[in-house]
């Protein structure tokens, strides 16, 4: 079956350090991954995108990779803080070229403790 | 610039009321969607539209029912609500397809008791 999985017990880090998350998909051949944000109590955010011949993508203390021949994309926070506490989700869209419906997986909870 | 504004925050439904979740962008989106959130679960699609007049099913739309008569209205409908759809329900837009940033509003809490 078609899924999106990411670590479903929560990643605790210390701060300062670098936070990696894992996602891992199967049976899709996306054009494009994003990762979003997700506060308790709040809607999900946009982080970033990449597309399938992007090797890497960064945008300040973040940086995506996305490998299409094992299917995983890396999600990392340099330096992290306190601040950076939150579920982090990937999303997909299957249908590449379609209507941009966004398959999500349940998310990984980072904790970064001071 | 309000973004994507969802009413109402939580609702407490008894089975078998129906009620219609209200969601409007205020920035020009052709797209726009509906997901629920289940605990421990990804988010899932339950209807998607990619225009006014146009609306189509995503995921998981039985039980469920939207319009879409301008760009920036996309209401929900939940016609006989079912402990099932106990979730929290997120709309969002985006300006196109393939690639565009998906915008999320705030998240309407819903319980059926």
């Amino acid at each position: 079956s078609q899924k999106i999985e990411q670590n479903s017990e929560a990643l605790n880090i210390q701060e300062g350090k670098t936070a990696t998350l894992t996602c891992n998909y199967t049976n899709y051949s996306p054009a494009y991954l994003q990762w979003y944000r997700q506060d308790p109590g709040r809607g999900p955010v946009f982080l970033l995108l990449i597309r399938e011949n992007e090797k890497e993508k960064r945008k300040e203390r973040l940086k995506v990779t996305f490998d299409t021949t094992l299917k995983q994309s890396l999600f990392h926070i340099t330096a992290s803080q306190p601040a950076d506490s939150a579920t982090y989700l990937c999303a997909l869209d299957p249908f590449s070229g379609g209507y941009n419906k966004l398959i999500f997986g349940a998310g990984t909870r980072l904790a970064v403790h001071p | 610039n309000a973004g994507v504004t969802q009413t109402p925050k939580f609702r407490i439904l008894k089975i078998g009321q129906s009620m219609t979740l209200q969601c409007t962008q205020d920035m020009n989106h052709n797209y726009m969607y509906w997901y629920r959130q289940d605990p421990g679960m990804g988010l899932k699609l339950i209807y998607y539209s990619v225009g006014a007049g146009i609306t189509d099913k995503g995921e998981v739309p039985n039980g469920y029912n939207v319009s879409r008569s301008t760009t920036e209205d996309f209401p929900l409908r939940l016609e006989l609500a079912a402990p099932s759809q106990t979730s929290v329900y997120f709309c969002a837009s985006s300006l196109d397809s393939s690639g565009s940033t998906i915008y999320f509003g705030e998240g309407s809490w819903l319980t059926v008791v």
